[in-house]
């Protein structure tokens, strides 16, 4: 129990399709993170959100969208996605920005794959 | 500009015996330092960390880690190998203000032969 909690764990889903991510903390953390993770590369930052706020977007494609509604809750909305995109998506959040930045508590991860 | 280098994409090991996993990193200004383990359809787990008190920094499950900073290492140990230590192992290097700023490295998956 890790206190970091992605859903769906599994997900496939076809080009066309529009499709959402949830990931929820119930840490008291302020910031929280999407990560790409694909088979043979080096793990991704996707997006950063702090106090709700996105602090930063590594230039991802638009067909990833992120909503961030509370400290609590995070989604990644995917639509018309390539079969490219096949990944596991992690989610992480810590403390606000400051003393240990670099300690992140993850959830176990979405497998997404597209057709 | 900070990066992190892994040194050994995959690592094996009998079981019982000490394993080494090497990290070398390189940052502008005082680091923090991280080793976080995944298991296999797991998410990533903090093993141990470092920010600037005692070089020698004690983890979870019998690991450990050394930052040396003349040699801008922090390479992770453990004396005797178990089973359950297969996994992959990431070492995250970070300046100590800025979240968005963590660099993980490539990984290694450390093997376990019985």
């Amino acid at each position: 129990e890790t206190g970091v909690t992605q859903t769906p764990r599994h997900l496939v889903m076809g080009m066309t399709n529009k499709k959402s991510l949830k990931c929820e903390q119930h840490l008291g953390h302020n910031a929280m993170y999407w990560y790409k993770q694909s088979a043979k590369k080096p793990l991704e930052l996707m997006f950063v959100y702090n106090f709700k706020e996105q602090t930063e977007n590594n230039s991802v494609p638009s067909r990833f969208s992120p909503e961030c509604p509370n400290s609590s809750h995070l989604f990644l909305h995917l639509h018309t996605l390539q079969p490219e995109d096949s990944a596991l998506y992690l989610c992480a959040s810590s403390q606000a920005p400051g003393a240990n930045t670099g300690e992140l508590f993850f959830g176990e991860g979405s497998r997404l794959t597209v057709l | 500009a900070q990066s992190v280098t892994q040194l050994d994409s995959h690592v094996s090991v009998s079981e019982g015996t000490p394993v080494l996993l090497r990290c070398n990193y390189s940052s502008s200004y005082s680091p923090s330092l991280f080793w976080y383990v995944q298991h296999p359809n797991k998410g990533l787990q903090l093993l141990l960390k470092y920010t600037s008190a005692a070089t020698l920094v004690k983890g979870i499950n019998g690991f450990e880690a050394e930052f040396k900073k003349s040699e801008t290492s922090f390479h992770l140990t453990k004396p005797s190998a178990h089973m359950s230590d297969a996994a992959e192992y990431f070492c995250v290097v970070t300046p100590y203000s800025s979240a968005s700023k963590i660099i993980f490295g490539s990984g290694t998956r450390l093997s376990i032969r019985p």
